[in-house]
């Protein structure tokens, strides 16, 4: 079975650019997750997703980042312009969940960006 | 104040001895507590997972919660140098917050020297 599947791994980009990250999860997970990590840090939570629904944006910057989840598979993390604050791994994760709350999450590989 | 807490280490335990790495956390009403290892440029993944108090055992592993006291910790024995990675623990808060995706501590890296 594939895991959850993440890319660009890479991105170097200059201040002010936009930048997309994709996300594939894992066959039949409902719900998907983008976190932040930076260097000696724990994930952050960016967003959460149950199905198409933004069920947690609170702590996504609203001013430049976006994300969305069509159909309820892939999902596309973007962000506009880039600050370099913003360097960073981000990663995807996805879960099954049911009338509730799970910790079970798969992670993907992450996209590691670097704005230059 | 964090709502998990974790010392970064790093933790150096010699090969074969028992790794005990600890967690707080700040809200009472959290209900889930799991444990993911990190190895350096990849992703976290599950190894643990605790919901009641007391002590869940898996292999090597052991799970210890205290809800009074607000900790979590993890027992790995044997330690081996493949054990050698970050440690993070994580917890899902309770459902009036609405806050229902896991909340990462920043980790603990454990070196197991051979």
């Amino acid at each position: 079975e594939a895991g959850v599947v993440q890319s660009p791994r890479y991105k170097i980009i200059e201040k002010k650019q936009p930048v997309a990250f994709w996300c594939n999860p894992i066959s039949g997970h409902n719900t998907l997750y983008w976190y932040l990590q930076n260097l000696g840090q724990g994930p952050e939570l960016l967003i959460r997703y149950e199905n198409e629904e933004a069920v947690d944006d609170s702590q996504l910057p609203k001013d430049r980042f976006s994300a969305e989840r069509l159909k309820g598979v892939d999902s596309t993390l973007k962000i506009q312009p880039a600050e370099l604050g913003d360097s960073a791994v981000y990663l995807c994760a996805s879960s099954w969940t049911s009338g509730g709350a799970t910790g079970e999450l798969f992670f993907g590989e992450g996209s590691r960006l670097t704005v230059l | 104040q964090k709502e998990v807490e974790q010392n970064s280490g790093p933790l150096s335990v010699p090969e074969g001895a028992i790794a005990s790495l600890n967690c707080t956390y700040s809200d009472r009403g959290s209900q889930s507590f799991f444990w993911y290892r990190q190895y350096s440029g990849k992703s976290p993944e599950l190894i643990m997972s605790i919901y009641s108090n007391g002590d869940k055992e898996d292999g090597r592993f052991t799970a210890q919660l205290n809800k009074a006291s607000q900790y979590v910790s993890l027992l790995i024995r044997d330690s081996q140098p493949s054990d050698s990675a970050t440690y993070l623990c994580a917890v899902i808060g309770p459902r009036s917050t609405g806050r229902r995706a896991l909340t990462f501590g920043s980790g603990t890296r454990l070196q197991v020297q051979p």
